[in-house]
Order: C-alpha cells, then structure tokens, then sequence
C-alpha cells in the first residue's frame, strides 16, 4: 500500500526566503507526483505535475523535482511571499491510477 | 469555465437518514473520485472511476455507495449516515493523459451527523 509522507508538518518563514518542501512516498512504481494547495476551508487547486520520467517541473517561483528512484519529491518556492501562506499538498498517482495524498505542510509566511 | 460542482455545501443530518451529495464537471473527464478531509489524517480516497459503469474502493469505502451513469456525474451516497462521516468532502476529476492529468477539486462539502 503506497504511502506518502510529508516534512515539515508546519513551517513559518518570512517573506522574502527560499524554502523547501518535502515528499517521500513507499512504492516507486508510479504515474505522477502532483504538488496542490489548499485554502483555508477551500478546495484543492493543482500547481505541478511531474511524469514518473521527468525529474522536474517549473511554474513561476515554483519548481518541483522527483527521484523515482528514491521515493523523494521536494517543492522549492522562491522568493516566499504571504500570499504563498497555504497547506500545500503531496500526492502520487499509483500504476493502478489511485491517488494516495500526503497529509500536508502548512507553510506561513510572515510580512 | 471549466469546473467540478458539488452541492449541497454545507449538510446537517441525522444518523440513519439516506443522503446524496451531487458531483458533476462539466470537461469531459474520465476520471472521477471522492474524497474525504478529517483533521490529522489528510485526505483519503473513499471511491474512485475510470469511466462510465467503472467504479473502484479507495482507501475508505465502508458506509458509502457511488455510481458512475454518466460521464459528467458521480453521485456519492450514505445509505445509513453515522456521526464517524461527518467530514469535509471533495469530489475531484481528471484526464488521465500524459501531462494532462490535473486534477480538478470541487469547492467540498461539509457534512455533519448528528
């Protein structure tokens, strides 16, 4: 059973920092690695997708990598803003087309 | 536009009283799933479907029944609500295809037993 985990579970930075977000998941035999946020009390909304055969994906201050190999998916934000201030959300999209989440990493970013 | 709609919002039952919650998207997707959203366990996959009259259990199915009759619609249903489903839900949908494969979440449902 695929199991996907998040590190930290909460990170407060201020504005202005680079930081990393973390994803390891168990079994490697995957189809994607999605990268999501998630608003207080709102849905979820997609921010990178990663194939199992790309090692990175970039949109604006965000970049995601994968190493299959490794179970290890990180989400890089550049330049932090408050705006970015969100859970943001691992999941991996197994060879049967299920999608296991992680639990997530609530990120705060201080003005 | 493109989008995922669930209604109602926001339930407040009681136990034992069947309920429907509605999804329907409106991109042709062939992939439709519900999920559930408890604090401190993330969000679990209750059921999912590859297509028309294709339904799958995801992580947590017990207590709830889906259907899959059309293309655009995945109807979740409690036949017998307890209080242990009262949880925050989202219906989802993709296409499945190579670099097209984003999910699209509708806005939830938050449902309350009583």
């Amino acid at each position: 059973k695929q199991e996907v985990t998040q590190i930290p579970a909460a990170l407060s930075v201020p504005e202005g920092e680079n930081l990393v977000l973390n994803c390891s998941f168990t079994d490697s035999a995957i189809y994607n690695l999605q990268w999501f946020r998630q608003d207080p009390g709102k849905g979820l909304t997609s921010l990178l997708l990663i194939q199992s055969s790309q090692r990175e994906q970039t949109s604006g201050r965000l970049n995601a990598s994968l190493d299959k190999s490794s179970g290890r998916s990180t989400l890089y934000i550049a330049a932090s803003q408050p705006g970015d201030s969100a859970t943001y959300l691992c999941a991996v999209r197994g060879s049967n087309y299920k999608l296991t989440f992680g639990k997530g990493t609530l990120l705060t970013v201080n003005p | 536009e493109a989008q995922v709609t669930q209604n109602p919002r926001y339930l407040i039952t009681v136990t034992g009283k069947k309920l429907t919650v509605t999804c329907s998207q409106n991109m042709n997707h062939e992939y439709m799933s519900w999920y559930r959203q408890d604090p401190g366990l993330g969000l679990r996959q209750i059921y999912y479907s590859m297509n028309v009259e294709v339904t799958d259990k995801g992580d947590v199915p017990e207590g709830y029944k889906v259907s899959r009759k059309e293309k655009r619609n995945f109807p979740l249903i409690l036949e017998s609500p307890s209080p242990n489903q009262t949880s925050l839900y989202f219906c989802a949908s993709s296409l499945i295809e190579g670099a097209t494969d984003t999910q699209y979440f509708g806005p939830g449902t938050r449902l309350t037993v009583l």
